[in-house]
């Protein structure tokens, strides 16, 4: 069965730290990988990814995949206030033109002042 | 870019009205749009899969009857919820997803309150 599991589900940290999250899938003709971040409102994209090992980064932000082991991870460096969401991961499940993305149930990150 | 918008950003109407939410790919054509909902600390939920030019693909639970989901060109979907009733209030958000890509951009989102 096509499933996006997420971890962890919550998290707390202070200002400053490094947090990783995780994303392991497993789907029929993987596709890609997308992270989100999810505050008070809709998703904001941050990242998409296709091929492994290659490392996507913006800011303080970067994710890797890994289509071997069937996961990714997100990394927040120097972590702000203003990193508090939730954030999400999910693959397309299906073929062109039938497909829809399968969701991880998020992990919540808390950054404490 | 991939800039996706939503039209309107917040509504309230009365029970047994009907509304439109529109949702268009600003930069980008999208052969395939998403609609969600999603209640307070609650996970996304699909409702339906439209594709230019054909029907709605709707998810197990959904009434397609209630929610009309039109997909009139390759920049625009609308939803519309007919005979709203105050339990349909919730947050609707769509998402598109450019042309032969497995991408996919979300929409601001509509917050819709039924009285």
């Amino acid at each position: 069965e096509d499933k996006v599991v997420q971890s962890p589900l919550s998290l707390v940290v202070h200002e400053g730290d490094t947090v990783t999250l995780n994303c392991s899938y497993e789907v029929t003709n993987f596709r890609s990988l997308l992270w989100y971040k999810q505050e008070k409102k809709a998703p904001t994209f941050l990242f998409m990814l296709t091929s492994s090992g290659i490392e996507k980064k913006s800011g303080r932000l970067s994710s890797i995949l890994d289509k071997k082991e069937l996961f990714s991870i997100l990394n927040i460096t120097a972590t702000q206030t203003g990193d508090s969401a939730v954030y999400l991961c999910a693959t397309p499940r299906g073929t062109s033109g039938t497909y829809k993305y399968i969701f991880g149930t998020g992990t919540r990150l808390k950054v404490l002042a | 870019g991939a800039v996706v918008s939503q039209h309107p950003s917040r509504v309230i109407c009365k029970s047994g009205t009907s509304v439109k939410i529109e949702c268009r790919s600003l930069d980008f054509q999208a052969t395939t749009m998403f609609w969600y909902r999603q209640f307070p600390k609650q996970s996304l939920m699909l409702m339906a899969t439209s594709n230019e030019g054909s029907k709605a693909t709707y998810e197990q639970g959904v009434e397609k009857d209630k929610f009309l989901i039109n997909h009139a060109s390759l920049t625009l979907s609308t939803l519309t919820v007919t005979s709203a009733h105050p339990e349909d209030s919730s947050f609707y958000i769509c998402s598109a997803s450019p042309l032969a890509e497995y991408e996919q951009y979300f929409g601001p989102g509509t917050r819709l309150t039924v009285t």
